[in-house]
């Protein structure tokens, strides 16, 4: 479902951390999962993805981890940047009646201290 | 190298007054998503196309309209913009609806007077 919300958790970390984003997802019978950054005025933009059938996924930088036993998936990115600073959304695909649903979780905003 | 391109990037209606919002595409996706943001909000699925058949989510508002006239062009239309229709307007493509990844546009702020 879509998740309301005024105000978005904010992680902060210092340039050159690794920084970890997490999201809880709804619905168990979700099979795919896909992590989106949005800067400020954009888009959002594919990061990296992850099917049910694997745990953990690799990039360039980044780490998506899948724990389907409590519904959690997180984000990794290594040696953060000022780049990197931005609104992440997970999001969880799912098959219905009427095809594939992405349903978006609330986002996290990283911002990245120089 | 663009991909998915919305038009215009802001757009400014008075209340009431119809909008139409375009978005096309250059990778020949068969399904086209039109999303709504709100401020510090996830994006919502208004409705989507998959080819020529249209699927509406079930708490779209009718005040909302798309129409889907070629494989590459589909457009929102807002037939009578309220206060609350102020949001950033996203389309995105899939190949295809089952488990695809969702490529984004960069979306259509829309301001209403």
């Amino acid at each position: 479902g879509e998740s309301v919300g005024l105000h978005l958790p904010t992680l902060s970390v210092q340039e050159g951390d690794n920084s970890i984003i997490n999201c809880a997802y709804s619905n168990s019978a979700s099979d795919y999962f896909i992590w989106y950054k949005q800067e400020s005025g954009k888009g959002p933009q594919f990061i990296i993805d992850i099917r049910s059938n694997m745990d953990k996924r690799q990039g360039q930088r980044v780490t998506v981890l899948l724990n389907k036993t409590v519904k959690h998936l997180s984000l990794q990115i290594a040696a953060t940047q000022p780049g990197d600073s931005a609104v992440y959304f997970c999001a969880e695909n799912f098959l219905n009646n009427a095809g594939n649903m992405l349903t978006f979780g609330g986002g996290t905003r990283l911002m990245v201290k120089p | 190298d663009a991909m998915v391109i919305q038009n215009p990037r802001y757009q400014v209606t008075q209340f009431g007054k119809p909008v139409t919002l375009s978005c096309s595409q250059t990778l020949n996706h068969n399904v086209m998503y039109w999303y709504q943001q709100k401020s510090s909000q996830a994006p919502k699925l208004l409705f989507h196309y998959y080819d020529k058949d249209f699927n509406n989510e079930a708490d779209t508002p009718d005040n909302f309209q798309s129409r889907r006239p070629n494989t590459s062009f589909c457009f929102l239309d807002i037939r009578s913009p309220g206060l609350g229709d102020a949001a950033m307007y996203l389309c995105a493509t899939s190949r295809d609806p089952r488990r695809d990844t969702q490529y984004f546009g960069p979306g259509t702020r829309l301001t209403v007077l």
